[in-house]
């Protein structure tokens, strides 16, 4: 069975730093493209930045870009996310998720993590 | 950036009645579009890739179509669990990105 493991996140004030971990098990992680995806309190879901299943090609959302940094060890079958500068509007449930087939793009998503909760206040 | 716009926001539809909810793409994505139903304090769920195709274990009860720009979700007969907040998504080839629809909350009338 595929599982996703978030960690990482917490209360940090604006301006901030954080860095979120996504652990993947039961998956040849290097084969799929990974992303972020945020839900910030009672809203819907917002696609934050995806990775290829190398690692060297990240895309990521205007909201986000500049700011926030998408990365990847397939040797320790491990996503993360270093989220800088971070403001109010960042707050959310932070989701990891893995494309549905193997591929160097982001398309569907068929396993999420339980998401780890970021704060910014 | 391709906007996907979700309507109704809220349907409300009979157990065991036909619901359907529609995704328009403010720009053309071809089949490029999964739907995604959400439970409370759960993750996403994915229901339908490729516009049409159902992902692995999903009830036949769930269909999708279009193609371009207009999307459909119909779910016959619903069940009880079925009720809860689907999402749309349209992912482009290049520049790759994703984009989700507002939601639409599917409740019990």
């Amino acid at each position: 069975e595929v599982q996703l493991l978030e960690s990482g996140g917490g209360l940090v004030q604006p301006g901030g730093s954080l860095r979120l971990s996504c652990a993947a098990s039961g998956v040849t992680f290097s084969s799929y493209a990974m992303s972020w995806v945020r839900q910030a309190p009672g809203k819907g879901l917002e696609w934050v930045s995806s990775i290829s299943d190398s690692g060297g090609s990240p895309y990521y959302a205007d909201s986000v870009k500049g700011r926030f940094t998408i990365s990847r060890d397939n040797s320790k079958n491990t996503l993360y996310l270093q989220m800088n500068s971070l403001r109010a509007e960042d707050t959310a449930l932070y989701y990891c998720a893995k494309d549905r087939i193997p591929s160097s793009s982001p398309y569907s998503m068929d396993v999420w993590g339980k998401g780890t909760s970021v704060t910014v206040s | 950036e391709t906007v996907m716009t979700q309507s109704p926001a809220t349907l409300s539809v009979s157990p065991g009645e036909r619901a359907t909810l529609s995704c328009r793409a403010s720009q053309y994505v071809s089949r490029n579009l999964a739907w995604y139903q959400q439970k409370p304090g759960q993750a996403p769920r994915l229901l339908i890739y490729g516009a049409s195709t159902r992902a692995t274990g999903i009830p036949a009860r769930f269909s999708g179509s279009g193609s371009g720009t207009e999307f459909t979700l119909t779910i016959s007969s619903l069940q009880s669990e079925d009720f809860a907040v689907y999402y749309c998504q349209q992912y482009n080839n290049w520049p790759p990105s994703i984009t989700f629809g507002q939601g639409t909350r599917l409740e019990i009338k």
